[in-house]
């Protein structure tokens, strides 16, 4: 059974650009999750999605930021406009369900350097 | 301000040395993960505690769960270079949220 896939694993994007990061899910699980990472810190809650839908988007800045997760195919989080300050690692994670008896998995991340 | 504050931030040790490192909030949290993350990976998951007071034990690390589900601990005993990472706590507060992490070199 794979596991939570991430791709790219690393982005590099100029200022004003656009970044594409994509995610897909563990088999069976419907309930995808991104993080943010900076360096030595731990992981910031960006948004919290299942098939079509967003259900918690309170960790995702107002603008330049959207996220999706289609009935068909990855997830997707989109930045745009990137800014130096989006330098980050952006992590995916899912799970069969929502609560304490539904446990996340991750995936390897995506590494956004933004020059 | 991090809702859930993980101590010490850095941990140094020699191989075959035991420690623990803490995971405190005023938070009540209905579950509460521990990860560790190996550099240019994700976290991965090692345990949930659910019910306070709970005390997991996985191989050579102990884990439990305050009593008012608001505080967590990680003991591990005669730790291997193996053994270091950023552990990372999570709790379940409708979203899960991290600890800032600490981050354990156990030298051969």
């Amino acid at each position: 059974n794979a596991g939570v896939m991430q791709n790219p694993r690393h982005l590099v994007r100029r200022r004003g650009q656009e970044a594409r990061l994509r995610c897909s899910p563990m088999k069976g699980h419907s309930h995808v999750y991104w993080y943010r990472q900076l360096p030595e810190e731990g992981l910031k809650f960006m948004v919290y999605l299942q098939k079509e839908n967003i259900i918690d988007e309170s960790g995702m800045p107002k603008e330049r930021f959207s996220a999706e997760f289609p009935k068909e195919g990855p997830s997707i989080l989109r930045i745009q406009q990137v800014v130096r300050g989006d330098s980050a690692a952006y992590f995916c994670a899912s799970s069969r369900g929502q609560g304490p008896n539904y446990e996340q998995y991750f995936g390897p991340g995506t590494r956004l350097t933004v020059t | 301000t991090q809702l859930l504050e993980q101590s010490p931030q850095f941990l140094s040790i020699q191989e075959g040395e035991n420690l623990t490192v803490y995971c405190n909030s005023s938070s009540v949290f209905s579950s509460l993960q521990w990860y560790r993350q190996e550099p240019g990976e994700g976290p991965v998951l090692l345990v949930t505690v659910v019910t306070g007071g709970e005390v997991k034990k996985l191989k050579r690390l102990t884990f439990q769960f305050g009593d008012a589900r608001k505080d967590s601990s990680l003991h591990i005993t005669a730790a291997q270079p193996g053994d270091t990472g950023l552990y990372l706590c999570a709790g379940d507060d409708n979203d899960m949220r991290f600890g800032a992490g600490t981050r354990l070199t156990v030298k051969p």
